[in-house]
C-alpha cells in the first residue's frame, strides 16, 4: 500500500485554467504538507496542516488554496494557472506537527504540473 | 533559508564508501539531524536521523561530533542505485522543513 498517494501524477494544462491535485495518506499521521520543487530542484514548503488546521502558510500566491476535508487528505487547488507554476508538487505527512524532532516526513511520488 | 551547508555534488565509484558532510553551525540544543534521499522523479525518502555520536541502520551511518556543528552521512560500498540527491535537515518546528540544495551523488561503474 502506498503511504502517501497523490493524483494526478502528470498534468498538462493551459494558462488561466484551474486545477486540483489530491493527496491522501494512510499512515494515521496528524500533519500533512505541500512542497513545490521547481526546475532548479529547490524543494520549498508551501503549506502545512495539522488535524485539518492550517499551521504553515509560506509566501505563496493566494491562487493556491489548500483544503483538508479530514486529517488523511490534503488537496491543493490552483486558480488561474501561470507558466511559473510549472513544477513538481509533493504532498507529505508526518506523525505530529511540523515534523518535530524524532519524527520523519513521508513524501508522495509527486505531481508533475506543466502549464503551457 | 536552510540552516545547513552541503557540497553541491560528489562523484564516486561502485564499491567505495561515500561520506557526505553537512555543516550546521547554528544547531540548537533540541535539534535533531535528519538525512533524506531523493531519486529522480521521486519524492524524498528518509534515510537516517540522529542527535549525537553515531547512529547506524541498514542503509547508512551518521556521525555527529561532540559540538554537533556538523554531521557526516556515510554510505558503505555504494552502488549505481545510490545515485541520488542527499539532503541534510536540522532543526525543529518550521526550520525542520527547510530543504537546502542537497548533495548530488553520482556513482560510476
Amino acid at each position: 500500500d502506498t503511504a502517501v498517494s497523490q493524483t494526478p501524477k502528470y498534468l498538462v494544462t493551459q494558462m488561466g485554467n484551474d486545477k486540483s491535485i489530491k493527496c491522501e495518506q494512510n499512515l494515521g499521521h496528524d500533519t500533512m504538507y505541500w512542497y513545490k520543487q521547481d526546475s532548479k530542484k529547490f524543494l520549498k514548503i508551501m503549506f502545512s496542516y495539522n488535524n485539518k488546521e492550517l499551521i504553515i502558510n509560506e509566501t505563496v500566491p493566494n491562487r493556491f488554496s489548500p483544503k483538508s476535508p479530514d486529517k488523511a487528505h490534503l488537496n491543493l487547488h490552483i486558480n488561474s494557472l501561470e507558466l511559473g507554476d510549472s513544477a513538481v508538487y509533493f504532498c507529505a505527512s508526518s506523525r505530529s506537527e511540523t515534523g518535530l524532532s524524532g519524527n520523519t516526513i513521508y513524501f508522495g511520488e509527486g505531481s508533475w504540473l506543466t502549464v503551457v | 533559508l536552510a540552516k545547513t551547508t552541503q557540497p553541491i555534488s560528489m562523484d564516486s565509484y561502485e564499491g567505495q564508501e561515500v561520506n557526505i558532510t553537512c555543516s550546521h553551525n547554528n544547531i540548537a540544543t533540541n535539534d535533531y539531524i535528519t538525512w533524506y534521499q531523493q531519486f529522480p522523479s521521486q519524492g524524498p525518502r528518509f534515510i537516517i536521523q540522529g542527535y549525537k555520536t553515531k547512529v547506524t541502520n541498514e542503509v547508512a551511518s551518521l556521525f555527529i561530533p561532540a559540538d554537533r556543528k556538523s554531521s557526516t552521512l556515510s554510505l558503505p560500498r555504494v552502488s549505481l542505485s545510490d545515485t541520488a540527491v542527499y539532503y541534510c535537515l536540522v532543526g525543529k518546528g518550521t526550520d525542520k522543513l527547510i530543504f537546502g540544495t542537497g548533495t548530488r551523488l553520482q556513482v560510476f561503474p
